[in-house]
């Protein structure tokens, strides 16, 4: 079975920096993966996602990713976030017909 | 986009009673929905998925009796907890999928506790 690892369950940064949020993942072959965000009151909300092709994918809201085979990840970047990003992060895999989801990291910001 | 609608968006229920929670689709029709559970700091659990005419396909480990789900129309599931206890105090995302692999639209989600 596949299996997705969000090392931090928090992070926090400062307003205007920059962000990088981790993800691992364990799959033989090239795996379907996807970022989404979750704020409170409101549906989990896909960010963006990699099935094939340029490594490097852009999402909603200025996110981007990239897909590094040699690391087995996916971190999700973002150049300068504002104090709107806060929220949790997911990193997901799709398995058969299903999407295997982390556990999470909650994203603060600092004013 | 499409959305997803949760009814309620929170509940309080007495140990040993019901609660239903419904999932609709508003502006589209979906055979098939998904049901979550989320614990606090937890990621989020498939617990069954929802087939419109047919019965619910569960995880294994989910008590098909205690989560009772049935899609009774192209546009709307419902979960049940049924004989409710504290334990079952969570939060629970219903999604439907979209046209293409993997693509789901979630729900708000609804918070459960149970007293």
């Amino acid at each position: 079975a596949q299996s997705v690892t969000q090392p931090d369950i928090h992070i926090t940064v400062s307003e205007g920096a920059s962000l990088e949020l981790r993800c691992n993942y364990s799959y033989g072959a090239t795996p379907y993966l996807f970022w989404y965000v979750q704020s409170p009151g409101q549906g989990l909300q896909l960010l963006l996602k990699y099935f094939s092709g340029d490594t490097l994918v852009q999402g909603i809201k200025g996110f981007e990713a990239e897909f590094k085979r040699s690391q087995s990840a996916f971190n999700l970047r973002k150049p300068s976030v504002h104090w709107s990003d806060a929220a949790e992060y997911f990193c997901a895999v799709g398995e058969g017909d299903k999407i295997i989801f982390g556990k999470g990291t909650r994203l603060h910001i600092l004013p | 986009g499409a959305v997803v609608s949760q009814h309620p968006s929170r509940v309080i229920c007495k140990s040993g009673t019901s609660v239903k929670i419904e999932c609709r689709s508003l502006d589209f029709q979906a055979t098939t929905m998904f049901w979550y559970r989320q614990f606090p700091k937890q990621s989020l659990m498939l617990m069954a998925t929802s087939n419109e005419g047919s019965k619910a396909t569960y995880e294994q480990g989910v008590e098909k009796d205690k989560f009772l789900i049935n899609h009774a129309s192209l546009t709307l599931s419902t979960l049940t907890v049924t004989s409710a206890h504290p334990e079952d105090s969570s939060f629970y995302i219903c999604s439907a999928p979209g046209q293409i692999p993997y693509e789901q639209y979630f729900g708000p989600g609804t918070r459960l506790t149970v007293t």
